[in-house]
């Protein structure tokens, strides 16, 4: 079974543009959740998206934005870039809704602003 | 915010030591978490705790869950140098039909060959 995969890997942008990441759950599995990881913060918890629906929200800007398609993949966006926002972003996804049962992680994306 | 904090937060030992990591939490949970990160990678499920539950094994991993106490601890046996990664908790709460997954900020294990 495929894991999940995030694209891309890597991404280096400059302040005020903004940015597009996806994640392809694992094959089954319903719920995705997005998280930034910071050396400062840690894993903070962005949102999480069951059936195409936002089902849970951290404390983050309304820069921040998601959401899931009928396949579950899932996208989130962040406009107005901040130098901040360099961080290491990682979607897991799970087969019921987050926190019920394990999630399974991508290897997350690397974004770089500049 | 931070709901559970790992303690110690770097730890050093010699490759077929025990390593023991705890977790302590502020508000009650339905099940706490233990994940592994290797370098700059995603997370890897380690084994789930329920609040119901003392104490479960997976291999060489025991988890042990004291909800009188708001903790837990996670003992790895015999490390071997693949063990070397990050080590984070989670603890899951529910509010109304919702739950939320909270991370630690993640304990830093080397093991020395």
């Amino acid at each position: 079974k495929a894991g999940v995969t995030q694209t891309p890997r890597y991404l280096i942008k400059t302040r005020g543009q903004q940015v597009t990441l996806s994640c392809s759950p694992i094959s089954g599995h319903r719920s995705v959740s997005w998280y930034q990881q910071t050396p400062g913060q840690g894993l903070q918890f962005l949102f999480e998206y069951f059936s195409e629906t936002q089902r849970n929200k951290g404390n983050f800007p309304g820069r921040f934005s998601g959401r899931q398609f009928s396949n579950s993949r899932s996208e989130m966006n962040v406009s107005t870039l901040e130098l901040g926002d360099s961080a290491l972003y990682l979607c897991a996804s799970s087969r019921m809704a987050s926190g019920y049962n394990e999630q399974f992680f991508g290897p997350g994306t690397r974004l770089t602003v500049l | 915010s931070q709901q559970g904090e790992e303690d110690p937060q770097a730890l050093s030992i010699q490759e077929g030591e025990n390593a023991t990591m705890n977790c302590s939490y502020k508000t009650s949970i339905n099940n706490l978490q233990w994940y592994r990160q290797n370098s700059g990678r995603g997370l890897v499920h380690l084994i789930l705790i329920r609040s119901n539950e003392r104490e479960k094994h997976s291999g060489r991993l025991r988890v042990t869950l004291d909800t009188s106490k708001k903790s837990s601890s996670l003992l790895i046996t015999a490390s071997r140098a693949a063990d070397t990664a990050s080590y984070f908790c989670a603890t899951v709460t529910l509010t109304g039909a919702n739950s939320k997954l909270t991370f630690g900020k993640g304990i830093t294990l080397s093991v020395r060959p």
